[in-house]
């Protein structure tokens, strides 16, 4: 079945660091991917998305390419902030859509020190 | 516009006891989908709505969880008597269209702790 790994956390940076998130799947055809992240006391929020092969997703300064050829959605950002603070779920969903296909990662917490 | 709201925020009880969690989907979505991460694991589906029908309940684990949605607005989770292993953060999410997983709005989670 279709499945999802990202790498454990918790992920500690210092403000202005980069940030890599590793996900890599393995599912049948071409699925959409997903990032959703889920800030301190709130609910799940869909980040970035994409959709076919080599489309990059971005969103609040975050993107991720749609890999096919490694079949990785890796999670990136240039500098983060304090604000950024959250944990990440790498996600994804089969072509014929439908939520109840939704498979998810373990999630990734980042913390981000001043 | 209210998101989804799910009560309570944290629930703990002992193992044996009966615990019945809350969820208020978005006005007007006919689609509530309840999901679970126990132990910082995946986050998995239990079960889909269509207004007031089950949709979809094959992630339900097993027969101590019951899933209702009286009415087609707010549904209820109960698990009856809890176990250890049920002890994780249980999501709810809705959504107006059942073709977009970029549509879903999630609640912000009951956490639950089974001693």
């Amino acid at each position: 079945g279709d499945s999802v790994t990202q790498m454990e956390g918790p992920v500690t940076l210092s403000e202005e660091a980069f940030l890599t998130i590793n996900c890599t799947y393995t599912a049948t055809g071409y699925p959409s991917l997903f990032w959703y992240v889920q800030y301190p006391g709130e609910g799940l929020q869909l980040l970035l998305k994409a959709t076919k092969a080599d489309d990059k997703g971005s969103n609040k300064g975050f993107e991720a390419t749609y890999r096919k050829e490694t079949t990785s959605f890796h999670l990136e950002k240039g500098s983060v902030q304090v604000s950024d603070s959250a944990v990440y779920f790498c996600a994804l969903s089969p072509p014929s859509g439908g939520y109840q296909k939704v498979t998810f990662g373990t999630g990734t917490k980042l913390q981000v020190i001043p | 516009e209210a998101g989804v709201t799910q009560f309570p925020s944290h629930s703990v009880i002992e193992k044996g006891q009966t615990v019945t969690l809350r969820c208020d989907p978005i006005s007007g979505h006919d689609n509530l989908y309840w999901y679970r991460r126990v132990m910082g694991k995946e986050i998995k589906f239990l079960l889909h709505f269509v207004k007031e029908s089950k949709q979809d309940e094959s992630g339900m684990p097993n027969n101590r969880f019951l899933a209702e949605r009286t009415g087609g607005t707010y549904s209820t989770l109960k698990v009856q008597p809890a176990e250890l292993e049920d002890s994780g953060v249980y999501f709810c999410a809705s959504s107006q269209e059942d073709s977009l997983a970029e549509k879903l709005f999630f609640g912000s989670g009951t956490q639950l702790s089974v001693l």
